[in-house]
């Protein structure tokens, strides 16, 4: 079945560094592909998203790319900063399908 | 627009006993998901809706989970017999099919089975 991998965290920086976040897929036919952030005590929140092979997603200073060669959504940020402290799930919707596949998450922790 | 609202935030509940959710999309949403994140873990789908039809349902959402939409607008999920395994945090998202929008979540309801 369909499935996301992403890297375990905590993710641990310093405000202004350099944010990767892996993230790989499985999936049968062309998947959508998604980066969700939750924030302390709130809702998952869309970050960013991605229909087909080589769109990249953006929003909030936050880029993902899709790559079909590599079935890999990897997020990256040029400067993170403290305010974003969140959990990011990436996250899949295959063709045809109404449900989200999400990765187990990866916490990001951004130190002053 | 106020969001996906779920109610009640958090529910303690004794092993056995039966609970019921509530969800309540965005006003004019169509399609209802709900799904289930235990500790650590990503979110699981359980089921969704369109209108008030259930089009699909997960093989986690055994025998003892029900879901309802009756009228296309709230949602209910009712657990029965629960069992300390059912504790997690269960997320309602609901979505517009006519903007093909994607799903807005929810702050999820926390059960504990004690």
């Amino acid at each position: 079945g369909d499935s996301v991998t992403q890297m375990e965290g905590p993710v641990t920086l310093s405000e202004e560094a350099f944010l990767t976040i892996n993230c790989t897929y499985t999936a049968t036919g062309y998947p959508s592909l998604f980066w969700y952030v939750q924030y302390p005590g709130e809702g998952l929140q869309l970050l960013l998203k991605a229909t087909k092979a080589d769109d990249k997603g953006s929003n909030k200073g936050f880029e993902a790319t899709y790559r079909k060669e590599t079935t890999s959504f990897h997020l990256e940020k040029g400067s993170v900063q403290v305010s974003d402290s969140a959990v990011y799930f990436c996250a899949l919707r295959n063709t045809g399908f109404q449900k989200l596949v999400f990765g187990t998450g990866t916490r990001l922790l951004v130190s002053p | 627009d106020t969001g996906v609202s779920q109610d009640p935030r958090h529910k303690i509940t004794k092993r056995g006993q039966n609970v019921t959710f509530r969800c309540d999309p965005i006003s004019e949403h169509n399609r209802l998901y709900w799904y289930r994140q235990t500790l650590g873990q990503g979110p699981e789908f359980l089921t969704y809706f369109q209108n008030e039809a259930q089009l699909e349902k997960s093989r986690l959402l055994s025998d003892r989970f029900s879901a309802e939409r009756p009228k296309g607008s709230f949602s209910t999920l009712e657990i029965q017999r629960t069992e300390q395994g059912d504790s997690a945090m269960y997320l309602c998202a609901s979505s517009i099919i006519s903007k093909n929008t994607e799903a807005f979540f929810g702050q999820g309801t926390r059960l504990t089975v004690v």
